[in-house]
């Protein structure tokens, strides 16, 4: 099965600082990639999904990248809501891994 | 305008089976390529991946759960089940179902496991 490898576990940063989190595929998944962000007591939200591409109505400081084995999320300028924690998930095969999870802080 | 929503036990003691139902609106799990998931997550921890169940009734399962696991669907009443056999303290974890693209999560509901 495929694992997925995210990191940092837990950043702090100012708002309007560039956020970058990272996911790294144990075997190439191709772009078959979602980010997802959540709130304490809620469902996740679907950000990002086949690597890169936006979701209808979430904002434009959002975006993702990479194929393959390597993925990568940011947050161009950080806001505080989006204080949360964020997880990346592999789709392929039509099997799910999710990531470990990044928790998002204001410095 | 599409909705999921987990019913189920929200205590259950260990070795016993959980029985878990979602139950959506908005679309047919009859419609091709469509699908329903469960995910479930510890307090605290990350989410975890359990099962997929498509419309022509493809199942998945994650490995490591595979052998305690079975998911159904009742295309009839809209609703996808999921049942976890020989429970333990440690599947203590909010249970989410969600449409497989993604977008579409249930609201969630804890399961605690304890005698």
């Amino acid at each position: 099965d495929i694992q997925m490898t995210q990191s940092p576990s837990s950043l702090s940063a100012s708002v309007g600082d560039r956020v970058t989190i990272t996911c790294q595929a144990s075997q190439d998944i191709s772009n078959y990639l979602n980010w997802y962000q959540q709130k304490p007591g809620k469902a996740p939200k679907l950000l990002i999904y086949d690597a890169s591409n936006l979701e209808t109505g979430v904002p434009s400081r959002f975006s993702g990248s990479g194929s393959g084995t390597d993925f990568t999320f940011t947050i161009s300028s950080l806001q505080p809501e989006d204080i949360a924690t964020y997880y990346c998930q592999q789709y392929d095969n039509l099997l799910w891994t999710f990531g470990q999870g990044t928790k998002v802080e204001i410095k | 305008q599409i909705t999921l929503k987990e019913s189920g036990p929200t205590l259950v003691k260990p070795t016993q089976t959980l029985t878990l139902t979602c139950t959506f609106s908005g679309f047919s799990l009859s419609t091709s390529g469509v699908g329903v998931g469960w995910i479930r997550q510890p307090p605290g921890k990350a989410l975890e991946w359990l099962a997929l169940i498509y419309w022509d009734d493809d199942k998945r399962y994650s490995p490591s759960l595979k052998s305690r696991l079975t998911i159904t669907k009742d295309t009839s009443k809209n609703q996808v089940v999921l049942t976890m056999t020989n429970m333990d303290p440690v599947d203590t974890a909010t249970y989410y179902c969600a449409h497989d693209q993604g977008v579409h999560w249930g609201q969630g509901t804890l399961v605690t496991v304890s005698s």
